[in-house]
């Protein structure tokens, strides 16, 4: 069964310093999310992506952050300088349709660690 | 303000008992419903959803739009249920892209 992939798995970086973490999404979905967990607090929406564009993003969204499909595989969020408080798990997820009831399907998720 | 609440962080109970794991929303317009689960070590996957009505690893979820909840059950519960479980109302309608809110999350220890 096709699978969300993301790299790496960890990531430890010093404050300020940017950082990318990659997801590849299922490869006929067209529809791309980056989700992220605070230790200790909830899933949070972070920013959706399709058609090359992003078409929605949370408040923690801010222009630290973006997204780029480079090309037809990979989905990557760039925090452009990282504070200690982006440290947490990031999670990517795809779809294959608009459909609200279309099940997003979720990468093993990339651990960051700001120092 | 679309908001979910799972009242409960930790739940326990033993095998063979049935178990309740609570989810209310507070939500503008009709949400989809769902429920992820995450095993130990495992990634986020969907256990179920409303519109499918449907029973999976014999847990099931009746959505009460007069009480807004969306409570999943399980007469059964089995060691292997025990995981982290979400409940994600999806953000439906308008320019929405489906994005997921999920509540805090309700880990379920199920004891032999």
């Amino acid at each position: 069964e096709p699978e969300v992939t993301q790299t790496p798995s960890h990531q430890v970086t010093q404050m300020g310093q940017e950082v990318i973490l990659r997801c590849v999404p299922i490869s006929n979905h067209l529809y791309f999310y980056w989700y992220r967990q605070i230790l200790g607090q909830k899933v949070e929406f972070l920013v959706s992506f399709y058609n090359n564009e992003i078409s929605e993003k949370s408040e923690i969204f801010d222009d630290q952050f973006s997204v780029e499909r480079p090309d037809g595989s990979n989905f990557t969020l760039k925090i452009r300088s990282t504070k200690l408080e982006d440290s947490a798990m990031y999670f990517c997820a795809s779809k294959g349709t608009s459909g609200r009831t279309d099940t997003q399907y979720f990468g093993p998720g990339t651990r960051l660690t700001v120092l | 303000a679309q908001r979910v609440t799972q009242p409960e962080k930790l739940l326990s109970v033993f095998k063979g008992a049935p178990v309740e794991l609570k989810c209310n929303y507070s939500y503008s317009g009709s949400p989809e419903l769902f429920w992820y689960v995450q095993y130990s070590r495992q990634r986020l996957q969907l256990l179920l959803r409303h519109i499918s009505r449907e029973s999976i690893k014999g847990f099931t979820a009746d959505l009460n739009k007069g009480e807004t909840s969306f409570h999943l059950k399980k007469p059964f519960a089995q060691e292997e249920d025990s995981a982290m479980y979400y409940c994600a109302p999806n953000n439906a309608g308008g320019t929405s892209y489906g994005k997921l809110t999920f509540g805090q999350g309700t880990i379920l220890t199920v004891h032999p």
